[in-house]
């Protein structure tokens, strides 16, 4: 069964600083999402990496995957107020589409 | 992207009742997937909604407890029975098109407090 963590679960940051949260997960994984969600609203969809070595950055978030070491990052440079949110991470099983969320990593940027 | 819409977006139910949520896609889907998510918590899969045949519920979700429809390949709905103050949480539906594509959207949301 497919288990995702994430670390840290609560990040307090100042803007301009640079941080990155980890998403490890204990099986096989077709592919890696990472979301966001503002408090009240639902998730909005970041990135979906679809392979070993996958990449993606847009603005100041950069997301990449590890599928050897089971693992997948989510780096924040300079980071700015409006990126407060919760980050979640979510695998899906070999062969199926349901996702396994990890536990979310509520960040906070501060001024 | 597929847009996603729920309705009721909140409401506030007496214990003992039962509340359906509606979840209407903009476009023909694959997969339509029902998750919970506690207050403050991570999200849970309740249940896989399929086309014309029974959901597929996940270990902790029973069908007597929230049965799902989907009629259409576009339309889903999740009742919430009998509900007491721990459904209180946020209902959301998910959608994709398909392993290959990716990508699972997600809806708004459906806020449940029960009293």
């Amino acid at each position: 069964e497919l288990k995702v963590e994430q670390n840290p679960l609560f990040l307090s940051m100042q803007e301009g600083k640079n941080y990155t949260i980890y998403c490890n997960y204990s099986t096989t994984s077709d592919r890696l999402y990472w979301y966001r969600q503002d408090p009240g609203k639902s998730l909005e969809s970041l990135f979906v990496l679809l392979s070993n070595g996958a990449v993606k950055q847009e603005g100041r978030l950069m997301a990449s995957l590890d599928t050897k070491a089971r693992l997948s990052t989510l780096h924040i440079t300079a980071a700015v107020h409006d990126l407060s949110a919760t980050y979640f991470c979510a695998g899906n099983s070999q062969g199926a589409q349901k996702l396994v969320f990890g536990q979310g990593t509520r960040l906070t940027i501060n001024p | 992207s597929a847009v996603i819409s729920q309705k009721p977006s909140r409401d506030i139910c007496q214990r003992g009742t039962s509340l359906t949520i509606q979840c209407q896609v903009d476009s023909q889907v694959t997969m339509m997937f029902w998750y919970r998510q506690q207050p403050g918590q991570s999200l849970t899969l309740i249940a896989t909604a399929n086309q014309g045949s029974e959901a597929t519920y996940e270990s902790g979700f029973v069908i007597d407890k929230f049965p799902i429809s989907r009629p259409n390949l576009t339309f889903s709905t999740l009742t919430v029975s009998n509900m007491s103050p721990e459904d209180s949480s946020i209902y959301l539906c998910s959608a994709g098109r398909g392993r290959n594509t990716g990508e699972l959207f997600f809806g708004e949301g459906s806020r449940l407090t029960v009293l």
